[in-house]
């Protein structure tokens, strides 16, 4: 069973870099099925999607957060990472990653447990 | 102001019913499959319908989905108190080419 596991600094300065990192356990994060994902919830707020990564590569971004995020893979250490920048206090939220079984027809099957990212000075 | 319009709260009592909306566009929910998610504060969501009404193993048959044009609908019978959580759908978008969420709704279970 495939599991998810978010880290990186829970607290982040305005203007800065948020860097996470997800660690997948129980699979390879290469298969060609999956598409692995983040995806944030503000505080009081709903879920929103930030974007995901392709095993090759590939990178899907939101059109509201392209500019500003990077999604990256490394298949040799079975991880994906994220990064934001620069970051305001909009950018206070809880973390997901998530891992999304096929594109545009799929649905995020698997969750980690999240991670607060808090953007302040 | 999110692309898929749910209703922000429900509500029902143990053993009833209850029905959740999702009103989208056909460059979403009309042109690709819906999937719901249930989202306990504090916990991970999980995955509860997808394909509009497809239910993963685990899930029980209480959880159904509808669907018509553009909209889709979340359905819970025979309520229980676990039930209470917070509710999402979301779909793929044609025209935005990613991934929307409904903003929410939140069950009560009275």
């Amino acid at each position: 069973q495939v599991q998810l596991q978010e880290s990186g600094p829970g607290l982040v300065k305005p203007s800065q870099t948020l860097s996470l990192t997800c660690s997948v356990s129980g699979g390879s994060i290469a298969t060609g099925d999956h598409y692995w994902t983040w995806i944030r919830q503000p505080p009081g707020k709903g879920l929103e999607w930030i974007g995901y990564i392709y095993y090759s590569g590939r990178t899907y971004y939101s059109p509201s957060l392209w500019s500003r995020v990077s999604i990256s893979i490394d298949t040799t250490m079975n991880r994906f990472s994220l990064e934001l920048s620069p970051v305001t206090a909009a950018d206070t939220a809880v973390y997901y990653c998530a891992r999304r079984t096929y594109h545009t027809t799929g649905r995020f099957d698997t969750w980690g447990q999240g991670t607060l990212v808090t953007v302040a000075p | 102001q999110s692309v898929l319009t749910q209703p922000p709260s429900a509500s029902g009592t143990p053993g009833r019913s209850v029905s959740i909306s999702c009103s989208g566009s056909s460059a979403n929910i009309g042109n690709n499959p819906v999937s719901w998610y249930q989202h306990v504060p504090g916990t991970a969501p999980k995955l509860l319908m997808y394909a509009y009404n497809q239910r993963p193993a685990g899930v029980p048959d209480r959880f159904s989905a509808s669907k018509s044009a553009t909209s889709t609908s979340l359905a819970i019978s025979g309520l229980r108190s676990e039930d209470e959580a917070h509710y999402y759908c979301a779909a793929w978008d044609d025209s935005l080419n990613g991934v929307v969420f409904g903003g929410g709704t939140e069950l009560t279970v009275l």
